[in-house]
């Protein structure tokens, strides 16, 4: 089955800097990834999401990568804001009806 | 709005005893989900359901069940056979496979 690593489990960033997280998959026929944001006492949110026929996408100040070939993708968030800190969850799914493997997740932490 | 309730947010019960958790949405969605979330982990899923009256394992169904008896409703019972029920519980739907996921904001079970 599908493995998903998320690195770093924590990460500290001054505002106005930008984060990135990283994930690593396992299976080669995966071909969604989506990004959640959970906030404290809530459930995960969809922030973006890409399939596997495009290698990157933006949405304002959130990018993400993909790379097939090294079976890796990345969460990028620039200019950040304390607004943005929060836990954040990669995942990957094929088309194969399996369901989406998370990620262990990444603390973001925004200081003002 | 639509969206996805979970009731209640917080439920306290003694080892020993069976509860159900509620999930309900007004999405129209076919594919519902239970996830279970432990501290500094990921998502793990627990069951799902594409369609009324069909369900299936995923990874940690031992010690739950499920039912889909509507389109809108997917409740979990936490038996007494789950070692460890003590969690945070989530619920999702999506319209199909492999689309994103719309999360509840959870229920904190807590087994004493």
């Amino acid at each position: 089955g599908e493995n998903v690593e998320q690195h770093p489990s924590t990460l500290s960033v001054q505002e106005g800097d930008s984060a990135v997280i990283k994930c690593t998959y396992s299976d080669s026929a995966s071909n969604y990834f989506p990004w959640y944001k959970q906030e404290l006492g809530k459930g995960p949110q969809l922030i973006i999401d890409i399939r596997s026929n495009v290698g990157e996408k933006k949405d304002q100040r959130i990018a993400v990568t993909l790379n097939k070939t090294a079976k890796h993708f990345s969460l990028h968030i620039t200019e950040t804001q304390p607004e943005d800190s929060a836990v954040y969850f990669c995942a990957a799914s094929n088309n194969a009806g399996n369901m989406l493997t998370f990620g262990g997740g990444t603390r973001l932490m925004v200081k003002p | 709005d639509g969206g996805i309730t979970q009731s209640p947010k917080y439920l306290f019960r003694k080892e020993g005893q069976n509860v159900t958790l509620s999930c309900e949405q007004n999405l129209n969605h076919d594919a519902m989900y239970w996830y279970r979330q432990d501290p500094g982990q990921g998502l793990r899923l627990i069951y799902y359901s594409q369609i009324v009256n069909d369900f299936q394992k995923g990874d940690i169904a031992e010690g739950y069940s499920v039912s889909r008896e509507k389109k809108e409703s997917f409740p979990l019972t936490v038996t007494s056979a789950q070692k460890n029920p003590t969690a945070f519980y989530l619920c999702a739907s999506s319209i199909l496979e492999n689309s994103p996921l719309h999360f509840g904001n959870g229920t904190r079970l807590t087994v004493t």
